[in-house]
């Protein structure tokens, strides 16, 4: 199994461009989380899915969206990238949400400048 | 909101010595608790989980929580240079429609000195 995988590692974007985030896991678990986290903070939910189709916003959802058309693939869309946005993102996945282990993915550190 | 706080240290203790890190947390009905480490540039992984009242120990690990304090702890024995790493709390509220998620403390940074 790979677990759970991301793409791109690295990413730099100019003020308002656009990009997706890729996130897939081969677990089959039905929970995924989108994170960022900010240097010496702790993680920040910004959304996540608890199965194929369905998905809410988490603590800090403003500039991003997500889909889940599938149970393996979880895509975390920037629209209009903003100096804010620059942070280091983690997709985790769980078999069951809250009491169990998440999942983490290597992360995606992405810089807008 | 519900938080997660922990010092963010730097805690530095010398290998072989115990090493303590502690959590408070301020929603009560919290039902779950985990500790995960996170290497510099590396994603975080579970080191452990505790549910219940008490300690909860695997092998050098020992995590300790006291709901009615809203206290979760976490102990390494002997500790090594490779237990160098920031240690972040989650917590599970289970309440209110968010059983889902996990909140997460800052985290703390420890350096174990050879």
């Amino acid at each position: 199994n790979a677990g759970v995988t991301q793409t791109p590692k690295f990413r730099i974007l100019k003020i308002g461009q656009s990009m997706t985030l890729q996130c897939t896991q081969d677990m089959n678990h039905n929970y995924m989380y989108w994170y960022r986290q900010d240097p010496g903070m702790g993680l920040k939910l910004i959304y996540y899915s608890v199965g194929a189709g369905i998905t809410d916003k988490g603590e800090v959802p403003n500039g991003y969206n997500v889909s889940r058309s599938t149970t393996e693939d979880f895509p975390l869309r920037l629209e209009l990238a903003a100096p804010s946005q620059t942070s280091v993102y983690f997709c985790a996945s769980s078999i069951v949400g809250g009491r169990d282990e998440q999942y983490f993915g290597p992360g995606t550190r992405l810089t807008v400048t | 909101q519900k938080e997660v706080e922990q010092n963010s240290g730097p805690l530095s203790v010398p290998e072989g010595a115990i090493a303590s890190l502690n959590c408070t947390y301020s929603d009560r009905v919290s039902q779950s608790f985990f500790w995960y480490r996170q290497y510099s540039g590396k994603s975080p992984e579970l080191i452990m989980s505790i549910y219940s009242n008490g300690d909860k120990e695997d092998g050098r690990f020992t995590a300790q929580l006291n709901k009615a304090s809203q206290y979760v702890s976490l102990l390494i024995r002997d500790s090594q240079p490779s237990d160098s790493a920031t240690y972040l709390c989650a917590v599970n509220p289970n309440s209110g429609g968010s059983n889902y998620k996990l909140t997460f403390g800052k985290g703390t940074l420890l350096t174990v000195n050879p």
